[in-house]
């Protein structure tokens, strides 16, 4: 089945770290594009980050640009968002996607939620 | 970078009538731009792409069109199924903008 399935969400303070991961399978990891879309809590999406297929060409929202990390490790078929120095503004479903230009396939999402 | 902005923000219908939303690019794009469905507690399913191109799957009643910088979903006949939020997104550069969506509701 293809599908992609988010870890690491949690309850974390202001100023903490955590490493969300996206575990790829039923289709070639390596050739797609790959990005990070959030949701806060009752508001509409927000595409925070994208990462190229394979040589390693990253983008960031302002909004995360210099706190946040995406990488991916292809052997692995995961995608990974390492996201420092968390804000209370942090706080939402994580969502894994394919990008294929458009967002084709999504996970079933990750909950951070950034508390003081 | 190009903001998209979608209207309404709430739109109450029922089942059997048209419903259209809006999503207008703050600069001419090109048609490289999606429409997704999201449901309560659900991840967004992606419904159209490059303005008009109907997804494997996504029922006809569902159809996209662009006229210059306005992008238009339409819904021909609203069913129980399609009441949801609908976001556009563009993606022509490496930024990738959502609407701000529109919550279908019933009236």
């Amino acid at each position: 089945e293809v599908q992609l399935l988010e870890s690491g969400g949690g309850l974390v303070q202001p100023g903490a770290s955590l490493r969300l991961s996206c575990a790829a399978s039923g289709f070639t990891f390596s050739t797609y594009g790959m990005s990070w879309v959030r949701q806060a809590p009752g508001k509409g999406l927000e595409w925070v980050s994208a990462i190229s297929r394979s040589d390693g060409i990253t983008n960031y929202a302002d909004s995360v640009k210099g706190r946040f990390t995406i990488s991916r490790d292809n052997s692995k078929s995961t995608l990974y968002l390492q996201m420092n120095t968390l804000r209370a503004d942090d706080t939402g479903v994580y969502y894994c996607v394919r990008d294929v230009g458009p967002f084709d396939l999504w996970g079933q999402g990750t909950l951070v939620t950034v508390y003081s | 970078d190009i903001q998209m902005t979608q209207s309404p923000s709430t739109l109450s219908a029922s089942v059997g009538d048209r419903v259209t939303i809006t999503c207008r690019a703050s600069e001419t794009t090109s048609s490289w731009l999606a429409w997704y469905q999201q449901k309560p507690g659900k991840a967004p399913k992606l419904l159209i792409s490059r303005a008009s191109n109907l997804e494997s799957g996504v029922p006809s009643r569902f159809s996209g069109s662009r006229s210059g910088t306005e992008f238009t979903l339409t819904i021909s006949s609203l069913q129980p199924d399609d009441f949801a939020t609908y976001y556009c997104q563009q993606y022509t550069s490496y930024f990738q903008p959502f609407g701000q969506g529109t919550k279908v509701e019933i009236k």
